[in-house]
């Protein structure tokens, strides 16, 4: 059964520095991988899918790596702002099609 | 605009009742998901359908009851069976597999 895990569970970093977020997940027969950012009481919005044939995907500002070998995931957010805080989630898509969330980094980008 | 709309955004439930908790999507996605969300924890899912009149259970679906009879709306009712129902619920929509989740700013149930 594939588990996702995502440390650290919390994150703070200065305006300016660049954020690295790091997602684990223990089957490697996955099928793509999914960035989500979730702020306060709302729901999830989509930043990056990134698929098993694939070692980088970018959108902007953000660049997601992919290890399938060593089971890992890693969102890059450039030069980081104040708004850029918020909760991050991966999720892994593997045998069932079904996707298994991650428990998500809550990041503070500090003026 | 296209996407998905849960209502309402806050619901109460009393000792054994049942509530049902909307989603509607305009997006014409085929495949559409019910996830539930505690406190500082990722997302379980609770049910799923992948076409108009078929659903799957998923990870936690005990005291959860679904249907599709259309492919716009998926309703998500919470039995008096499911002891445990405070949470923020979320419907998510896909278009395919290899295609992201769009989620709705869900609902949050609280027990009265």
């Amino acid at each position: 059964k594939q588990e996702v895990t995502q440390i650290p569970a919390a994150l703070s970093v200065p305006e300016g520095e660049n954020l690295v977020l790091n997602c684990s997940f223990t089957d490697s027969a996955i099928y793509n991988l999914q960035w989500f950012r979730q702020d306060p009481g709302k729901g999830l919005t989509s930043l990056l899918l990134i698929q098993s044939s694939q070692r980088e995907q970018t959108s902007g500002r953000l660049n997601a790596s992919l290890d399938k070998s060593s089971g890992r995931c890693t969102l890059y957010i450039a030069a980081s702002q104040p708004g850029d805080s918020a909760t991050y989630l991966c999720a892994g898509r593997a045998a069932g099609n079904k996707l298994t969330f991650g428990g998500g980094t809550r990041v503070l980008v500090k003026p | 605009d296209g996407g998905i709309t849960q209502s309402p955004k806050y619901l109460f439930r009393k000792e054994g009742q049942n509530v049902t908790l909307s989603c509607e999507q305009n997006l014409n996605h085929d495949a559409m998901y019910w996830y539930r969300q505690d406190p500082g924890q990722g997302l379980r899912l609770i049910y799923y359908s992948q076409i108009v009149n078929d659903f799957q259970k998923g990870d936690i679906a005990e005291g959860y009851s679904v249907s599709r009879e259309k492919k716009e709306s998926f309703p998500l009712t919470v039995t008096s069976a499911q002891k445990n129902p405070t949470a923020f619920y979320l419907c998510a929509s896909e278009e395919g597999l290899n295609q992201p989740q769009h989620f709705g700013d869900g609902t949050r149930l609280s027990i009265l």
